[in-house]
């Protein structure tokens, strides 16, 4: 089964940085991802997908202050130069080739 | 620019209906797979279907299948879920979302999804 675990909650300080992780069910390692970005009470924001190899594509008008990066089964989302903004509830997305959309949990980022 | 607008939410008693509707502008509506998505108060984002670029190709989560339709019109560049006999547990914001295709045959449910709406309140 396709299924995507994150971390409930995450905090940096202003001006730092935070790395977000998304972990692949087993047998599922070579997914690509999306990581999306859901500021309170609004939609969520495409930020990018991240492939295993570590390759990413950004969405439109995404700053450089977003990276995504993989470790085997493992996506990672940072963020640097942390901003108010920032502050956000962050999800990941898969899918498989068999019409499976997977969401992970969400992780919920505080700003400091 | 992109843009989706989802409307057709509101109260509804349980056994009922609601149509929702997603319009959208700012791109080739016919090339593209679209998704809806909902959000339960305070939890997460749960994918509930999508449909493929000529609508030929329809998937539900498992747990919906049954009581949710997608269609959509590409000559009026919009996409739509009908919901029937509706639950408690189907409260939630429901989102359209555009997809990126990943393969190079028609499907859908397949791709991550790179624009959405805004979301409309189903509450029942």
């Amino acid at each position: 089964q396709l299924v995507l675990t994150q971390s409930p909650s995450a905090s940096a300080s202003l001006g730092g940085s935070v790395k977000l992780t998304c972990t692949l069910s087993s047998g599922h390692s070579s997914h690509a991802i999306a990581w999306h970005q859901q500021r309170p009470e609004k939609g969520p924001r495409f930020l990018m997908k991240v492939n295993s190899d570590g390759s990413h594509s950004k969405g439109d008008g995404i700053p450089d202050r977003f990276f995504g990066s993989s470790s085997g089964a493992e996506r990672y989302l940072t963020i640097s130069s942390l901003q108010s903004e920032d502050e956000a509830d962050y999800h990941c997305q898969t899918w498989d080739a068999g019409m499976n959309v997977a969401f992970g949990g969400g992780t919920k980022l505080t700003v400091l | 620019e992109v843009q989706l607008v989802e409307s057709g939410g509101g109260l509804v008693k349980p056994g009922g209906s609601l149509r929702l509707s997603c319009a959208t502008s700012g791109f080739t509506f016919s090339s593209y797979s679209m998704n809806w998505v909902r959000q339960a108060p305070g939890k997460g984002l749960e994918w509930v279907s999508s449909i493929s670029s000529s609508g030929a190709y329809l998937y539900y989560a498992g747990s919906l299948k049954g009581r949710f339709t997608i269609s959509r019109d590409n000559a009026m560049n919009s996409l739509y879920l009908q919901i029937n006999s509706l639950r408690v547990e189907d409260t939630a914001v429901y989102y359209c979302a555009r997809e990126i295709s990943q393969y190079n045959y028609e499907t859908s449910g397949a791709g991550p999804l790179d624009y959405w709406g805004q979301g409309t309140l189903v509450t029942v």
